[in-house]
């Protein structure tokens, strides 16, 4: 049963807390990636990475940090220095070069005590 | 700095009709254009998608139109159906390139 896993479903976080996002993927996809999502707003780029042991940052990646050890996953950190963390949070694969299409883990909702 | 701009942000239409939604963009190295829908706490999930080499692509009741010359694209669901509801995002990319870059999103509302 092949897709993108991510967890937990729902994350809480305290104030000065670091919390890591897990993302799973066995689609043998390159490329990952990290959304955010708020509402009315669409979905924002984090973290992107193309090969193993290499990322770039997107758009809104102040606060955030990544890793990618191996292929199958890449963790999303969501640091101290995020202090607007409330958000729905989305990973993506896609397959090599010529197929442009991503595909979407279920979601992560992260939530500020 | 939107690059995708997309509207109307809410939509409600009667079960069998129409839904219309527009995008526009501003980047003319654009060459992939992709709609996605997401249900509530779901990811989005691909729907359907278009290249700039082509006018119009249909899959079932969902159609693409693509107006090049006018940087704008639209999706257009027939027959709607209250199982069609959900929020549809347009997106961008270029070919080979980073990610995708989203519009704001359409909450579809199809009323029984």
């Amino acid at each position: 049963d092949g897709g993108i896993t991510q967890s937990p479903k729902y994350l809480f976080r305290k104030e000065g807390q670091n919390v890591t996002l897990s993302c799973e993927q066995n689609l043998n996809h390159d490329a990952m990636y990290w959304y955010r999502q708020d509402p009315g707003q669409g979905l924002r780029l984090i973290y992107y990475s193309q090969i193993v042991n290499d990322f770039q940052k997107g758009d809104i990646a102040e606060g955030y940090s990544v890793s990618r050890e191996k292929k199958e996953s890449f963790p999303l950190t969501v640091t101290s220095a995020q202090k607007n963390p409330t958000a729905f949070y989305l990973c993506a694969s896609k397959a090599p070069a010529g197929h442009e299409t991503q595909y979407f883990g279920p979601g992560t909702r992260l939530l500020v005590l | 700095q939107q690059q995708v701009k997309q509207s109307p942000q809410s939509l409600i239409v009667q079960k069998g009709g129409i839904s219309i939604i527009n995008c526009a963009y501003e980047n003319t190295a654009f060459d992939y254009f992709p709609w996605y829908q997401q249900f509530p706490g779901k990811g989005p999930a691909l729907l359907i998608a278009i290249r700039p080499d082509v006018s119009e692509k249909k899959e079932g009741r969902f159609t693409i139109s693509f107006n090049k010359s006018a940087k704008q694209f639209s999706l257009h669901i027939m027959d709607s159906q209250p199982g069609d509801s959900a929020t549809y995002f347009c997106a961008a990319s270029i070919k080979g390139r980073r990610a995708l870059t989203f519009g704001s999103g359409t909450r579809l509302q199809v009323q029984p």
